[in-house]
């Protein structure tokens, strides 16, 4: 079965920093994609990024880029310049069969 | 452009009590998800449509949840004899591109909060 992993339950960074959020994944799949979401105190997910587990090149999508390393199976999300907007809980998921399996998530907190 | 919409956004009920929670997807969009979250922890699958069957309800707890989509757009999720352990946010999400495919961008709505007394 399908398993996400999020090892760090909050950061912190500064305001303008990078920062990486880790996800390390478990499937036995060839095929599969890897999705980033943000969910703001506000309650709503908001999609981020996706990877293809086949696609060349890492993802990337204005200030998100994806941190693709298939034969470790984990997929980081880096966020350059970090605004005080960035604060929000941001969720590594995997498709499976059309669900997404989520994991645990990282509450990120940007310092001004 | 109207996204996907849940009511109520809160629900209070009592122990033992019948709830119904609605989502009103992207207009179009030919799959909706139900999702549960729970306090401090990510979002966990409860059921999808395509169309108007349901092609996966391996995600549903027990007998006491049931979920419609009588004509292929709006969603009913309906929980019987509620308990404490059902408190939790749920959520909806509606996409475009049929499950089964790699890429499945899902488009979720607010939520509701639903706190069982």
């Amino acid at each position: 079965a399908q398993k996400i992993t999020q090892t760090q339950p909050g950061m912190f960074v500064q305001e303008k920093e990078a920062v990486t959020l880790d996800c390390t994944y478990d499937t036995s799949d060839p095929s599969y994609g890897l999705f980033w979401y943000k969910q703001p105190s506000s309650g709503e997910m908001i999609f981020l990024i996706y990877q293809g587990s086949y696609d060349q090149q890492n993802a990337t999508e204005g200030r998100y880029s994806l941190n693709f390393q298939k034969a470790r199976k984990s997929a980081n999300l880096v966020i350059s310049a970090s605004q005080l907007g960035d604060s929000a809980m941001y969720f590594c998921a995997m498709v499976d069969w059309g669900k997404l399996i989520f994991g645990q998530g990282t509450e990120l907190s940007v310092k001004p | 452009g109207a996204g996907v919409s849940q009511t109520p956004s809160n629900k209070v009920t009592e122990k033992g009590k019948y709830v119904e929670l609605r989502c009103d997807p992207i207009s179009g969009h030919t799959a909706l998800y139900w999702y549960r979250q729970s306090l401090g922890q990510g979002p966990e699958f409860l059921i999808y449509f395509q169309g108007t069957g349901a092609a996966d309800d391996s995600g549903l707890p027990n007998d006491r949840f049931f979920a419609v989509r009588p004509e292929g757009s709006v969603s009913t999720l309906k929980i019987q004899r509620t308990e404490r352990g059902d408190s939790a946010v749920y959520l909806c999400a509606s996409s475009l591109i049929p499950p089964g495919g790699e890429v499945n961008e899902q488009f979720f709505g607010p939520g509701t909060r639903l706190t069982v007394l």
